[in-house]
């Protein structure tokens, strides 16, 4: 299968600071990736949906000045959390779709918000 | 409206089979898929079926009917590590973002 990549797996921060979380696809190009949370025992919520080289489309109620999606290329697309406060710690994962709309998800990025 | 069902928990015997069956009803439809999750890990590709029938892939298959807005993921030979959530999803259309099922989370006990 193909192998998509999250970078960082793991990250604390203080309230207030911005978070960049880069999710790369390794083996194959994707021209379009989705961004989800997840928190704890509860399902994948999608957040946004980003298409290279053109604006995201995010779903209702999530703050597109908060969650600041770039995808610059068909192998990279960045989520920064800008000035994020406690309720913003949560599990943030990214899937990138091939041509046959499967969708391969990144190991996720463990966000932590002190 | 896109609605996926799928029972919330299930508990099975190690060695034994169960069946995960889901239900959908979504605006378009281009292929099901079924994912695994671990606690705390992200989700990891199980199948992916378009077309009517069983698709069989070592100790896992799914099965999938267009007509009757439904399948299931069939696991057999459990082992505990395959404790873990299964989630189905429904591709709508080109690239829109798949519709998720909230999951079925699989407890096997010995």
């Amino acid at each position: 299968g193909a192998v998509v990549s999250q970078h960082p797996s793991r990250v604390i921060c203080k309230s207030g600071t911005s978070v960049k979380i880069e999710c790369r696809s390794l083996d194959f190009q994707a021209t379009t990736m989705f961004w989800y949370r997840q928190f704890p025992k509860q399902s994948l919520m999608l957040m946004a949906t980003s298409n290279e080289g053109s604006k995201a489309t995010y779903e209702q109620g999530v703050e597109k000045d908060k969650f600041l999606i770039n995808h610059a290329s068909l192998t990279l697309s960045t989520l920064t959390v800008t000035s994020a406060h406690p309720e913003d710690s949560s599990f943030y994962i990214c899937s990138a779709s091939s041509e046959t709309d499967t969708q391969y998800f990144g190991p996720g990025t463990r966000l932590t918000v002190l | 409206g896109q609605n996926i069902d799928q029972p919330t928990e299930m508990t099975a015997t190690e060695g034994a089979i169960v069946q995960i069956n889901c239900t959908y009803q979504t605006s378009g439809f281009n292929g099901l898929f079924w994912y695994q999750q671990h606690a705390g890990e992200a989700p990891t590709f199980l199948s992916y079926n378009v077309l009517d029938g069983l698709e069989e892939k070592g100790r896992f298959s799914s099965f999938l009917s267009r007509s009757k807005g439904y399948s299931y993921l069939l696991l057999k030979e459990l082992q505990m590590k395959d404790s873990a959530s299964y989630l189905c999803a429904v591709a709508r259309s080109g690239n829109t973002p798949l519709v998720f099922g909230k999951g079925t989370r699989l407890s096997v006990i010995a």
